[in-house]
């Protein structure tokens, strides 16, 4: 099976504008997360939909917002960029299904940065 | 989310086994305990999780305490290649994760 895609790998934005982060799942799974990684706040986590839904949602101004097709793909939203919003983008997604366990595969990350 | 504690940094020689400990003393009975790695900036990659009982899988083995308060993740032969940060995470399998720092660990020639 084909691993978790996120596109585009590396982004470069000025403050102010708006960007908009593609993730496609491993074929079968139903759930996306999004994390934000950054050198002082580690690993975080944004938001978690599943069959279109945003079944969690982490500590985030409501300048992140997401969404998730029927077809499991995701895409994250961040507008009115600032420069602290320059961080790894990470998608994990999962079988989400009910009972026993539900591993996260990640997929490679986007890069982003706010000029 | 159970809070986990994990050294911040270790150091293996290469060939040995990595022994990477974890505390979770307020873990739930419905949390697994889940282990990642990350290679410099790259997608954090699953290692092996387990509930209650030693798991083993081609990766790694996990070593849970019988009273699930603390575990142990064991690389039996590491390699250069298995330097990296090393997260454990306890939750419950419907929750999303909470990241600590993790370990650095750096296998050493």
């Amino acid at each position: 099976k084909a691993g978790v895609t996120q596109t585009p790998r590396y982004l470069i934005k000025t403050r102010g504008q708006q960007v908009t982060l593609s993730c496609s799942p491993i074929s079968g799974h139903r759930s996306v997360s999004w994390y934000q990684q950054t050198p002082g706040q580690g690993l975080q986590f944004l938001f978690e939909y599943f069959s279109e839904t945003q079944r969690n949602k982490g500590n985030f101004p409501g300048r992140f917002s997401g969404r998730q097709f029927s077809n499991s793909r995701s895409e994250m939203n961040v507008s009115t960029l600032e420069l602290g919003d320059s961080a790894l983008y990470l998608c994990a997604s999962s079988a989400g299904g009910s009972g026993g366990t539900d591993t996260q595969y990640f997929g490679p990350g986007t890069r982003l940065t706010v000029l | 989310d159970a809070k986990t504690t994990q050294p911040p940094s270790m150091d293996c020689a290469e060939g040995r086994a990595a022994n990477l400990p974890c505390n979770h003393s307020t873990i739930s009975g419905n949390e697994y305990v889940y282990w990642y790695r990350q290679i410099h900036s790259q997608g954090p990659q699953y290692i092996i999780h387990g509930l209650k009982n030693n798991e083993t899988n081609e990766m790694a083995s996990l070593i849970i305490t019988e009273d699930r308060k603390s575990s142990t993740l064991i690389l039996p032969h590491a390699t250069l290649r298995d330097t990296a940060v090393y997260y454990c995470i306890a939750a419950p399998y419907d929750q999303n994760f909470v990241f600590g720092p993790g370990t650095r660990l750096s296998v050493l020639p």
